[in-house]
């Protein structure tokens, strides 16, 4: 099984500012990585796919980046509303599909 | 538009059954795999359960093999997941979700449902 480990755990940021998500693979998923934006109460919400392609109605301040293990979502300037749960997800090897624990964006 | 709803969750005792059902509509449901995730209370998301577009391929995750079933009627347009020997464990809102592409070959998932609440308790 491949493990997703996500770092950090809380990020904590102000509105209007950077910020940047991590995430690992513990063996190579080539490009075949998802983010996901997760709020209470809601549906999972996808972002980004084969690790750098912007899902249909996501803003341009999201962007992805990375192949093999290593990934990183960025978010340019962070709006009150982005301010959630996010998850990455391989779909390479599989199955199973695995996710990681999250990171959760916080408002500083 | 492309939407998916969950149904059938709810208390059940440890060891009891219980089915639930994901009614697609919005795009053409023959042409694409689903798959059931799940959120435990306090965790994050898990993979439960996968099917091919026609049906032909299932897939599970190891803490389900053998206790659960997915399939699909693709003239109801919906998705089936049939949870037997029900555990503490399995207690979680599960969300149907689509894949991105058709066919079938591990996806991300661009299309969520809202879940629906399965709690196990005695």
């Amino acid at each position: 099984e491949t493990v997703m480990t996500q770092s950090p755990a809380t990020l904590s940021v102000s509105p209007g500012y950077r910020a940047t998500l991590s995430c690992r693979a513990s063996q190579s998923v080539g490009s075949n990585l998802a983010w996901y934006q997760h709020k209470p109460g809601q549906a999972p919400r996808l972002l980004i796919y084969g690790a750098s392609t912007r899902a249909t109605g996501i803003p341009a301040r999201f962007s992805g980046s990375g192949s093999g293990t290593e990934f990183t979502l960025t978010i340019s300037t962070l709006q009150s509303e982005d301010f959630a749960v996010y998850y990455c997800q391989q779909y390479h090897n599989w199955p199973p599909i695995t996710f990681g624990q999250g990171t959760r964006l916080e408002i500083k | 538009q492309v939407q998916l709803v969950e149904s059938g969750g709810g208390v059940v005792q440890p060891g009891r059954s219980l089915s639930l059902s994901c009614a697609a509509s919005g795009f053409t449901f023959s042409d694409y795999g689903i798959h059931w995730v799940r959120q435990a209370p306090g965790k994050g998301l898990q993979w439960v359960a996968s099917i091919s577009n026609r049906g032909h391929n299932k897939h599970y995750a190891d803490s389900v093999k053998g206790r659960f079933t997915i399939s699909r009627d693709n003239s109801k347009n919906t998705v089936y997941l049939q949870m037997n020997s029900l555990r503490d464990e399995d207690t979680a809102v599960y969300h149907c979700s689509k894949e991105v592409f058709p066919l079938f070959g591990g996806d991300a998932f661009d299309t969520w449902g809202q879940g629906t609440t399965v709690t196990v308790s005695s």
